[in-house]
Parts: C-alpha cells; sequence; structure tokens
C-alpha cells in the first residue's frame, strides 16, 4: 500500500513562530500536495509540487511555502504563524497524468496560539 | 475554474437501510470522479472512481452513478452500518493532475 506521512499528528505552535510541517511519500510518486482543511471550507489547496525542486500555488498560497528537495519529501513551511493558520493540514501524493487519485496522510491538526 | 458542490452538509440514515449522497460539479470537461471517506481524525481514504465513459460503477456495498448530462455524481452504499459514519467527499479532475474537492457530506448511522 502507498503509505503517506505526516511526522506529527498535533502540533501547537505560538504565533510569530516559523512552522516546518513534513510529509514523506514510499510509491515513488510524481505529484504532492498540501492542502488545508476547515469546517464548511473543505480541501482547500495551499502548494503542489510536480516534481523534485518544482513548486506551484494553489488556491492560498499566502503565509506559506514549500520545499521539496527530494522526490519522496514534501515540506510545508509557514513562515510567520497566525491563528488563522489554526487548521487541519493534509498532504497527498499521486501518480501524474489524470485519471489517478490522491493518496492522503493522516493530517496534522495545527494550533497557533 | 471548477467547483464541486455536495448536496447536503449532513445525512441521518438507520443502520441497515441505504444511503446516497450526491455531488454536482461544474466543469464539462471533467474526465474522472472519485469519492473519498474521512473518519474522524483521519485523512480521506478512497473509497470508488468513475471515468467520463461510465456511467456506473460497482464496488463491494458501493456504487457511483455518474450523469455528465446534469453533471451529476452519486455514491451509494447499500445496507448502512455504523462503521460507514463519516465525511464523505465527491473530487473530480479539473485542470492538469490536479483534483477538486466537495466541501464534505456527514453520514450519521442512527442505531
Amino acid at each position: 500500500d502507498v503509505k503517506v506521512t505526516q511526522s506529527s499528528r498535533y502540533l501547537v505552535k505560538r504565533t510569530g513562530e516559523k512552522v516546518f510541517l513534513e510529509c514523506v511519500q514510499d510509491m515513488d510518486h510524481e505529484n504532492m500536495f498540501w492542502y488545508r482543511q476547515d469546517p464548511g471550507l473543505g480541501l482547500r489547496l495551499i502548494y503542489f509540487s510536480y516534481d523534485v525542486k518544482m513548486k506551484e500555488k494553489g488556491d492560498i498560497p499566502e503565509g506559506y511555502s514549500v520545499s521539496r528537495e527530494k522526490k519522496e519529501r514534501f515540506s510545508l513551511i509557514l513562515e510567520s504563524a497566525s491563528t488563522n493558520q489554526t487548521s487541519m493540514y493534509l498532504c497527498a501524493s499521486s501518480e501524474p497524468g489524470q485519471g489517478y487519485g490522491y493518496t492522503f496522510g493522516s493530517g496534522t491538526r495545527l494550533t497557533v496560539v | 475554474g471548477e467547483s464541486v458542490g455536495l448536496h447536503l452538509p449532513t445525512l441521518s440514515v438507520q443502520e441497515g437501510d441505504n444511503s446516497i449522497i450526491n455531488c454536482a460539479y461544474s466543469n464539462s470537461a471533467s474526465d474522472y470522479f472519485i469519492w473519498y471517506k474521512q473518519e474522524s481524525g483521519k485523512g480521506p481514504q478512497f473509497i470508488i472512481d468513475i471515468r467520463s465513459n461510465m456511467d456506473k460503477r460497482q464496488g463491494q456495498r458501493v456504487t457511483v452513478l455518474l450523469n455528465k448530462t446534469v453533471k451529476h455524481l452519486s455514491l451509494q452504499i447499500a445496507a448502512t452500518q455504523p462503521g460507514d459514519s463519516a465525511v464523505y467527499f465527491c473530487a473530480v479532475t479539473g485542470g492538469g493532475n490536479k483534483l477538486t474537492f466537495g466541501t464534505g457530506t456527514q453520514l450519521k448511522v442512527e442505531l
């Protein structure tokens, strides 16, 4: 089975801190994605990557950056955490091309205080 | 851009009844559709998918129906069980490799 592993299930950070969320997949997938999930808003795409060192902005990239130095790892960075970034963060990976579903990690619930 | 909407935020069914969860999409060029199940505290899990050249696909206790004419997708769960309680999302292909997700329907199974 494809495994997408997010390093933390729960995180509590202070306003202004730099936060790193890590995601690793073990099936050599080309594509990786970061979403945030909020009640009533569904899944919103933050950033995605189709290849190593490649990144593209999603629908809500403000306040976030990403890093993909290795194919299996996609990191989400909150440069200066704010309370409105309190959310569930989901990482996903997929094969390239249309017609492939995503495999999701278990999520990281981030609280910014 | 693509938009995906689910018709009901919450659906309550009795154990043993059939459940139907609906989804509407806007992009007539979408050609791949997926249903995900998300249990509390977990990431979404793949349930079943369907391509645009089909109008029905069956899995174990689940059936997905696709009506491209009205851009409507539904998930049917037969003999709903307590373990089916979760949030269900539809997802459709938009542009490139990306999926667009609906906001989810919370399925509650009453004993």
